[in-house]
């Protein structure tokens, strides 16, 4: 199965400002997924990034609170902007792992806190 | 839509126990569905999976059957280790538009004593 590397795995940051969390994919695949998990709560899908075409944002997720870049069959990037308290959460990427594999794989997330 | 709905936790066994963890789900067409935990401090692993009706999946002594009748994908496991301790969320893939995007439960946190 693919291995993902993401970084950074935690962060306290000030309201008002942005993080960016990035995952690096050990091998190209066409899309990959953004994940929220609030404390205490299952995961939330937040979008979908395609190579070569812009994110698609599931109901509740806009792009200019969640950009998102994907600039090659590797690597993604998800911005949380302009943030506030309740965007503390686990912010995680996923990628298909392929039906004969490991189905689909997780990195190890980003613990964030806004303060 | 698609949704998935998990036996309320939290479940606290003693080891050696029997565990199940039951999960239903609502979904067009014929989905694919997981199990994934989440041990303390961790990130997300996949535990088993079952692509089609009937199919069993199993790992580490856990198993799961793709029930279509019941909609049902429910976790067991004859005898529970401490190890065994984290949270566990069943979740679905429902293909089509749908491919790769995956729908969880809420999550049922496990806990093991000695």
């Amino acid at each position: 199965s693919a291995v993902i590397s993401q970084k950074p795995s935690r962060d306290i940051c000030q309201r008002g400002t942005s993080l960016t969390i990035q995952c690096q994919v050990d091998s190209q695949v066409t899309m990959m997924f953004w994940y929220r998990q609030q404390p205490g709560q299952s995961l939330t899908l937040i979008a979908t990034a395609n190579q070569g075409s812009e994110a698609t944002y599931e109901s509740g997720f806009v792009i200019d609170k969640f950009p998102i870049s994907r600039p090659n069959l590797t690597f993604s990037t998800l911005t949380v902007s302009n943030m506030s308290p309740e965007d503390s959460s686990i912010y995680l990427c996923s990628v298909e792992g392929g039906w004969s594999n490991y189905g689909y794989t997780f990195g190890s997330g980003t613990r964030l806190t806004v303060v | 839509g698609n949704s998935v709905t998990q036996m309320e936790g939290p479940v606290t066994l003693s080891e050696e126990a029997f565990l199940t963890i039951n999960c239903t789900y609502t979904a067009t067409g014929y989905p694919s569905l997981f199990w994934y935990v989440q041990y303390p401090g961790e990130g997300l692993q996949l535990l088993l999976k079952a692509t089609k009706a009937d199919d069993k999946g199993s790992n580490k002594g856990f198993e799961a059957t793709y029930r279509k009748e019941t909609t049902s994908f429910h976790l067991e496991k004859g005898s529970v280790q401490v190890s065994d301790s984290a949270v566990y969320f069943c979740a679905l893939n429902a293909g089509g538009t749908s491919y790769g995007k995956l729908t969880f439960g809420q999550g049922t946190i496990l806990t093991v004593h000695p």
